[in-house]
């Protein structure tokens, strides 16, 4: 298993939709969960962190957080053209079994186009 | 807060040349990132630094790459000899060291190709 695997896209939603973006891992005492959206050419920027199981609601943005599950997701309420982008969802992993050293390790990303 | 700051934006290089890379970490931060981005690999780890001390460079390719931090404001990575395979988008962040809740903040990277 990948130690962080998210649903390969791309999206496509229209606007005003919502748009829901999935992230399972695999290191069960991951505490840190976070969500960077990232334009063509363009950075990685921070949108969302998440460190408690359930939901966290920052604007139009909802991280939700099932560390039973190992899933944690991304919701987009209202979705606009503005937040087509890749999102990549990142976990803070034990860098070796029973150890104490974390790195954060990046999805792949989802590419997610917003139709007007 | 100027944010991470990397130089050069872009660099374009034939095979076989050195190529070096810079970064400046956000002030206070103590630990530092470099990755690599591609379309077929996503964003690579390369190499990470806590408090100028590299802690893991499991992902550096080959001993084609190194990377130095001589001081808490400044690292650089360096290729040499560059193969065309070593375009990508490489990508410095920093954070604080040891904070498990710290996110990694990005520069805006630089666009390698080696022809």
């Amino acid at each position: 298993q990948k130690e962080v695997e998210q649903n390969s896209g791309p999206l496509s939603v229209p606007e005003g939709a919502i748009a829901s973006l999935n992230c399972t891992y695999s290191d069960r005492v991951s505490q840190s969960f976070f969500w960077y959206r990232q334009y063509s050419g363009k950075s990685p920027e921070l949108i969302m962190s998440i460190y408690s199981n359930g939901d966290k609601e920052d604007g139009r943005f909802t991280a939700q957080l099932n560390k039973a599950s190992q899933y944690v997701s991304l919701l987009i309420r209202d979705s606009q053209p503005s937040d087509s982008a890749t999102y990549l969802c990142a976990v803070n992993i034990r860098k070796n079994s029973g150890g104490s050293n974390y790195k954060l390790t990046f999805g792949k990303g989802t590419l997610l186009t917003v139709n007007p | 807060d100027a944010g991470v700051i990397q130089s050069p934006r872009h660099e374009v290089t034939e095979m076989g040349q050195e190529v070096t890379l810079r970064c400046k970490p956000i002030s206070g931060h103590n630990s530092l990132f470099w990755y690599r981005q591609t379309m077929m690999r996503g964003l690579e780890l390369l190499i990470y630094f806590n408090n100028n001390v590299p802690i893991d460079d499991s992902g550096m390719p080959e001993d084609r790459f190194s990377a130095k931090m001589p001081n808490a404001s400044f690292s650089t990575l360096k290729i040499q000899p560059s193969e065309p395979r070593d375009s990508a988008v490489y990508f410095c962040a920093s954070s604080f060291a040891d904070r498990i809740f710290s996110p990694l903040h990005f520069g805006n990277g630089t666009r390698l190709t080696v022809t």
